[in-house]
């Protein structure tokens, strides 16, 4: 069955430095893959997605990702970080067949440190 | 485009009374909606896959008579939470996929905040 590992359950980043999350999948096929974000108490937020292509996706709030085959990874990454982007961020992969749920990773805790 | 509402945003309620959550996609038509399930400090697990016209799809683990899932119009499902008790306190979370994206992209409601005194 397919799964997504996300190996860092907190971090913490300086305001302006840079940020990689991990997210790593099992799965047989090329998985259609995604990063959410949630701040406390909302719903979630998509910020980027990978389905094929090029395998460098570009998300919302200056947020990218890479889509590693051989390394089944997809980690999401920003170059500067901001206060605002504390939050949970969830990577999730579906299968690819129509109308499949989410699988999500058991999440990575953002602080940012001023 | 592509946003979900969760109707109420947050409920608290007696032990043994039923309380139902809505959601809604209120631009897009969605065939398919899902209901999650997070507790704090957790990620989100399915609780059940709701088709529009059809039965829902219930995940190994979760009471289908408890969690009562209707799913009558392409804009609409709800779930009811049953006979409620305290361990049923938790954020539910709906999600919706548009029937004309062929991408299998999913849209979040804000959720609704559960608790059950």
């Amino acid at each position: 069955a397919q799964s997504v590992t996300q190996p860092d359950i907190h971090i913490t980043v300086s305001e302006g430095a840079s940020l990689e999350l991990r997210c790593n999948y099992s799965y047989g096929a090329t998985p259609y893959l995604f990063w959410y974000v949630q701040s406390p108490g909302q719903g979630l937020q998509l910020l980027l997605k990978y389905f094929s292509g090029d395998t460098l996706v570009q998300g919302i709030k200056g947020f990218e990702a890479e889509f590693k085959r051989s390394q089944s990874s997809f980690n999401l990454r920003k170059p500067s970080v901001h206060w605002s982007d504390a939050a949970e961020y969830f990577c999730a992969v579906v299968h690819n067949q129509a109308g499949t749920a989410l699988i999500f990773g058991k999440g990575t805790t953002l602080s940012v440190s001023s | 485009g592509a946003v979900v509402s969760q109707h109420p945003s947050w409920v608290i309620c007696k032990s043994g009374t039923s309380v139902k959550i809505e959601c809604r996609s209120l631009d897009f038509q969605a065939t398919t909606m899902f209901w999650y399930r997070q507790f704090p400090k957790q990620s989100l697990m399915l609780m059940a896959t709701s088709n529009e016209g059809s039965k829902a799809t219930y995940e190994q683990g979760v009471e289908k008579d408890k969690f009562l899932i209707n799913h009558a119009s392409l804009t609409l499902s709800t779930l009811t939470v049953t006979s409620a008790h305290p361990e049923d306190s938790s954020f539910y979370i709906c999600s919706a996929r548009n029937a004309r994206d062929n991408q299998e992209t999913q849209y979040f409601g804000p959720g609704t905040r559960l608790l059950v005194l």
